[in-house]
């Protein structure tokens, strides 16, 4: 029963290159999260969504992120014209229910030079 | 605004002593908590969470934590640690009534001595 799936694990991106993070849910999962872990800080949440719907985009940076969840495929996570600030590790999480554990994947580290 | 603090960054015990992190909450309402556990460069693992019931909840490897509503604290324990339990400890929140976005504290290091 494979878990939360991530990739790329690592991610280098130079300034104002554009950064696509993927995330697959656990199998049955339809809702998904997105948390940013700045180095030595907690995770921040940034948005929650389930199929097609963006349920809770407050803690997504107003501008160059944006994120998905289509019907088919994994979600993803944007990040346009990244600048040094973004790099972080990038945690996707997902649950059965919107009530329910939320399971976190590996993660993936970007690095923006 | 819900919140959690973990105030120690990192706890230091020998193996075999008993191992507790701290945290304390803040919400509007009655309270979702949580423990996750992160090891170098991994993800994050859920060891365990506290929703209604019994105060003292049970988790994954020998880990358990005692809600205390009147302190507002969920503290992880263990009665034995392990040099393997060395890791990065998270608690989190979300209200019951709210949105289902977690908030995490920042975190406590623990070191396990041999």
């Amino acid at each position: 029963n494979a878990g939360v799936m991530q990739n790329p694990r690592h991610l280098v991106r130079r300034r104002g290159q554009e950064a696509r993070l993927r995330c697959s849910p656990m199998k049955g999962h339809s809702h998904v999260y997105w948390y940013r872990q700045l180095p030595e800080e907690g995770l921040k949440f940034m948005v929650y969504l389930q199929k097609e719907n963006i349920i809770d985009e407050s803690g997504m940076p107003k501008e160059r992120f944006s994120a998905e969840f289509p019907k088919e495929g994994p979600s993803i996570l944007r990040i346009q014209q990244v600048v040094r600030g973004d790099s972080a590790a990038y945690f996707c999480a997902s649950s059965l229910g919107d009530r329910e554990t939320q399971y976190f994947g590996p993660g993936t580290r970007l690095l923006v030079l | 605004a819900q919140s959690v603090a973990q105030p120690e960054d990192q706890v230091n015990v020998a193996e075999g002593n008993p191992l507790t992190v701290k945290c304390t909450y803040s919400v509007s309402g009655n309270p979702y908590l949580f423990w996750y556990v992160q090891y170098p460069n991994r993800g994050l693992q859920f060891l365990l969470k506290y929703i209604t019931g019994d105060n003292l909840v049970k988790g994954s490897y020998g880990f358990e934590a005692e809600f205390n509503k009147s302190q507002t604290s969920f503290h992880l324990k263990k009665p034995s640690a392990l040099v393997s339990d060395s890791a990065l400890y998270f608690c989190a929140v979300r209200d019951i009534y709210g949105n289902n976005r977690l908030a995490f504290g920042k975190g406590n290091q623990v070191v396990v001595i041999p």
